[in-house]
């Protein structure tokens, strides 16, 4: 069955750098894309970016352009999304997703970071 | 970018009532459009996608329909575990966008 295990929670202060992992087991990993979405406390969903794990490309909100770099390995199926300069607007849950169309049909279960001094 | 509205932003029924949620574009998106369910906690899942595809293992309960730039959900008979919100996500242009969300309460 397709998974998606993303890494634990993170403590980060103002400043610095996270960067989350996305383990995908369950299917061709190179057949699809990672789409990487978050969501503050208490608030709605933000498509971050997209990944495309075959030719490495991406697409990338204009909101964390410049700040955020997300990449994947295909001999691990791991993507990875990093975000730079952290501030307390960052802290969220950070879901990567199976994205194959241009939705995610597959999310792993989120990562939580906190941005806190 | 493409903005999606969503309304109403709470929606209150009853178990076994008919829900009927909308999402507006500001452009047309043609029939690009997903839904998705999240409850406390969890993490999205997919409903809907192509404007009136059902995805895998979703109840037939559940169906979309519109195109262009207005589009529905609608639950047919809300069962208990149908109280969540509910967000639409164009994938018509990049950068993709959500909706705000739709809460489905008692």
């Amino acid at each position: 069955q397709v998974q998606l295990v993303q890494s634990g929670a993170e403590v980060k202060k103002p400043g610095a750098s996270v960067k989350v992992s996305c383990k995908a087991s369950g299917y061709t990993f190179i057949n699809y894309g990672i789409s990487w979405v978050r969501q503050a406390p208490g608030q709605g969903l933000e498509w971050m970016g997209w990944s495309n794990t075959y030719r490495a490309n991406t697409n990338y909100a204009q909101k964390v352009q410049g700040r955020v770099t997300m990449t994947t390995d295909t001999s691990t199926s791991k993507a990875y999304m990093e975000l730079r300069s952290l501030t307390s607007d960052d802290t969220a849950v950070y879901y990567c997703g199976r994205d194959g169309g241009g939705y995610p049909d597959y999310w792993g279960q989120g990562t939580l970071v906190t941005v806190s001094s | 970018e493409i903005v999606m509205t969503q309304s109403p932003a709470t929606l209150s029924v009853s178990p076994g009532e008919r829900a009927t949620l909308s999402c507006r574009a500001s452009q047309s998106i043609s029939s690009t459009l997903a839904w998705y369910q999240q409850k406390p906690g969890q993490a999205p899942r997919l409903l809907i996608y192509g404007a009136s595809t059902r995805a895998t293992g979703i109840p037939a309960r559940f169906s979309g329909s519109g195109s262009g730039t207005e589009f529905t959900l609608t639950i047919s008979s809300l069962q208990s575990e149908d109280f969540a919100v509910y967000y639409c996500q164009q994938y018509n242009n990049w950068p993709r966008t959500f909706g705000q969300g739709t809460k489905v309460e008692i």
